[in-house]
């Protein structure tokens, strides 16, 4: 059972514009999320992540929302640029029991076209 | 330092061979997870260890994946036998205690034809 969803497994958009992907969660148990990028043959690198009390996180042209009401995340990334183009993975994890470990959604592959 | 080694970066084998994967994690990280990377699936977390000691190894497909960490610098993942289906990219990655994010290797591609 997928307890992190990625639906959209490719964004295309052009440079300059804003990226939006998307990642929604079924365990309320979840409270802290984070991004990850994925270069290929490269392994993932920690974007941003955010805290379930709150609801905006914010660095530099990253920014992820939460809502925590619709168990639903967002990256939004302005203005997106070539270099961006890469795999994106979410990931939530919880404060008890499974704390330590992250669970990953399936990724959505962004192109970032001039 | 020079961040979560893995070896090899590539694996070619025959279907029923043996295949083992290496990690190397950052020092002073006492979390090594071992994770398999597939289209259908994503990330999928196999096995983790803290002080290397295994936590949970739920994720471990069948008995013929089984994982090692003999001391804090050094982690094994072996298949056997192995066969087509195994065919992914597994990931190695620790953090250290108290931080909620990892940081992973470069991956081992695996095929098994």
């Amino acid at each position: 059972d997928q307890q992190v969803k990625q639906n959209s497994p490719s964004l295309s958009v052009q440079e300059g514009r804003i990226s939006i992907l998307n990642c929604d969660y079924t365990n309320s148990m979840f409270d802290y999320f984070l991004w990850y990028k994925k270069y290929p043959a490269e392994g993932p690198t920690f974007l941003i992540s955010i805290s379930s009390i709150k609801d905006k996180n914010e660095d530099g042209r990253f920014t992820v929302f939460l809502n925590k009401s619709a168990k639903h995340l967002s990256l939004h990334i302005v203005p997106s640029q070539p270099g961006d183009s890469a795999v994106y993975f979410c990931a939530a994890s919880g404060s008890t029991g499974g704390g330590n470990k992250l669970t990953f959604g399936t990724g959505t592959q962004l192109k970032v076209e001039l | 330092d020079a961040g979560v080694i893995q070896s090899p970066r590539h694996e070619v084998t025959e279907m029923g061979q043996e295949v083992t994967l290496r990690c190397k994690p950052i020092s002073g990280h006492d979390y090594l997870f071992w994770y398999r990377q597939t289209m259908m699936r994503g990330l999928e977390l196999l096995i983790y260890f803290n002080n290397n000691v295994p936590i949970d190894d739920s994720g471990m497909p069948e008995d013929r994946f089984s994982a090692k960490m003999p001391n804090a610098s050094f982690s094994t993942l072996k298949i056997q036998p192995s066969e087509p289906r195994d065919s992914a990219v597994y990931f190695c990655a620790s953090r250290p205690g108290g931080a909620r994010g990892y940081t992973f290797g470069s991956g081992t591609r695996l095929t098994v034809v």
